[in-house]
């Protein structure tokens, strides 16, 4: 077991732009779900992907999208980048989607966008 | 809206004073019950996966209750060790959701 792995660790860009996050999940782990956090604040459930399909998504906007490949990896894109997507963006995988077992969280990317 | 909250939101102890924190979620529905150890830096650690009324789990010094017919859990260190500093984080899931609801976190600051 690795455990996840995220990159890049930091990333500053400019509002408008577009972003793509990039995580690893710990092997033999079919689901990954990925969260924001932002200053102060718990962090906030985004999407989950489960077997490669989006497997239910929380309170962001289309501009926020994910793929899951079949090699224990993922992506969390985000297009048009407002001011307010500054944070902590943390990806965890699950063995299922439900996470009974627990869900194994990597370090996180600190995204802050000027 | 699901709210989770913890409290304190923020500890200062002693090295060797136990501490005991409060997690309170709503209690229809429930199927799970996360605390994490995060320290600066770090992934969130997993201490403690709950899923049953009742439940009392422990690692080490760390042990965690659950009560989900009234919707709280505790989670106590005992002898606190400059080590434990950290932020704890419970989260909480619903029956048939895949997502978890956090609370904000308890900043624990053990002094030597």
């Amino acid at each position: 077991e690795t455990g996840v792995t995220q990159s890049p660790t930091h990333l500053i860009k400019t509002r408008g732009q577009q972003v793509t996050l990039r995580c690893s999940s710990q092997s033999g782990h079919n689901t990954v779900s990925w969260y924001q956090q932002a200053l102060g604040q718990g962090p906030q459930f985004i999407f989950q992907y489960y077997r490669e399909e989006e497997n239910g998504r929380g309170n962001f906007p289309p501009r926020f999208s994910g793929l899951q490949f079949p090699n224990y990896s993922s992506e969390l894109n985000v297009n048009a980048l407002e001011l307010d997507d500054s944070a902590l963006y943390l990806c965890a995988s699950s063995r299922g989607p439900l996470g009974r077992d627990g869900y194994t969280f990597g370090s996180g990317t600190r995204l802050t966008v000027v | 809206i699901l709210n989770v909250e913890q409290s304190p939101q923020s500890l200062h102890v002693q090295e060797g004073d136990s501490t005991n924190f409060t997690c309170s979620f709503p209690s229809s529905n429930f199927y799970a019950l996360h605390w994490y150890r995060w320290e600066t830096a770090k992934s969130p650690e997993a201490l403690f996966v709950m899923t049953l009324n009742g439940d009392e789990k422990k690692k080490g010094r760390i042990s965690a209750t659950l009560n989900t017919k009234e919707g709280y859990s505790y989670l106590y260190i005992k002898g606190s060790q400059p080590e434990d500093s950290a932020t704890y984080l419970c989260a909480f899931s619903r029956g048939g959701s895949e997502k978890l609801v956090f609370g904000k976190g308890m900043k624990l600051t053990v002094n030597p």
